[in-house]
């Protein structure tokens, strides 16, 4: 049974539409979060939420929205995709978010191509 | 200022031998959490080693072992009798409370390391 689970893995679109990235944990961890990672492997924070609150919010364009529905689930909602925009999108969760042994899970990914 | 410097972008080693992947960082806190990760070519992100700011001992798993010196703010990844499975991407992290704020998870830009037979 997968820890942290992303859909879809890999998504290929058009410039100007808009794509969503579902993330869902069993782990039944508090704090979950959205990385990007760029062509060059950096991983980058865009955003966190504990317990359906969002607390770290990266400077992220605002035609990314995250949405929480329960601690679970971290959807990543993008509108008017740009080329720039073609990266992996990583999912994590942790137990909490102190700077204790929290360790991250991650997701496998989520490829979005962006043409 | 970046908050974590991994200076070696690439790194080469005999199968066997041991290896130090670099880590530097950055940060006022008391209070921080440092962590390395591997990535394999496959893509998924697997947690290392994790080492917090108080303990006073190296963290140790395994071939994996954490050269934690604080007054240098360096916390060196060493992996002993290299395989094969260890070419892979290896991220080192922190996880620190900059201006009081949430804990915020950072990471390096990685270093790409490649165990040849």
């Amino acid at each position: 049974d997968t820890a942290v689970s992303q859909t879809p893995k890999y998504l290929v679109t058009q410039m100007g539409n808009d794509k969503s990235i579902k993330c869902e944990q069993n782990l039944g961890h508090d704090t979950m979060y959205w990385y990007k990672q760029d062509s060059k492997k950096f991983l980058k924070i865009m955003f966190s939420y504990n317990n359906k609150e969002l607390i770290i919010n990266e400077t992220v364009p605002n035609r990314f929205s995250p949405k929480s529905p329960d601690k679970a689930h971290l959807n990543l909602h993008i509108n008017s995709l740009e080329l720039g925009d073609s990266a992996v999108y990583f999912c994590a969760s942790s137990q909490g978010q102190g700077s204790g042994a929290n360790v991250l899970t991650f997701g496998a990914g989520s490829r979005l191509t962006v043409l | 200022a970046q908050k974590i410097t991994q200076t070696q972008p690439g790194m080469f080693v005999q199968e066997k031998e041991a290896v130090t992947l670099d880590c530097t960082y950055d940060t006022s806190d008391q209070s921080y959490g440092l962590f390395w990760y591997k990535q394999p070519s496959s893509g998924e992100m697997i947690f290392l080693i994790y080492q917090g700011s108080y303990d006073e001992q190296n963290a140790t798993e395994g071939r994996y072992s954490l050269n934690f010196q604080k007054a240098r703010k360096s916390a060196n990844l060493v992996i002993s009798a290299s395989q094969l499975g260890d070419s892979a991407m290896y991220f080192c992290a922190m996880r620190d409370q900059p201006s009081g704020g949430s804990y915020i998870p950072t990471f390096g830009r990685g270093t790409s390391l490649i165990v040849h037979p």
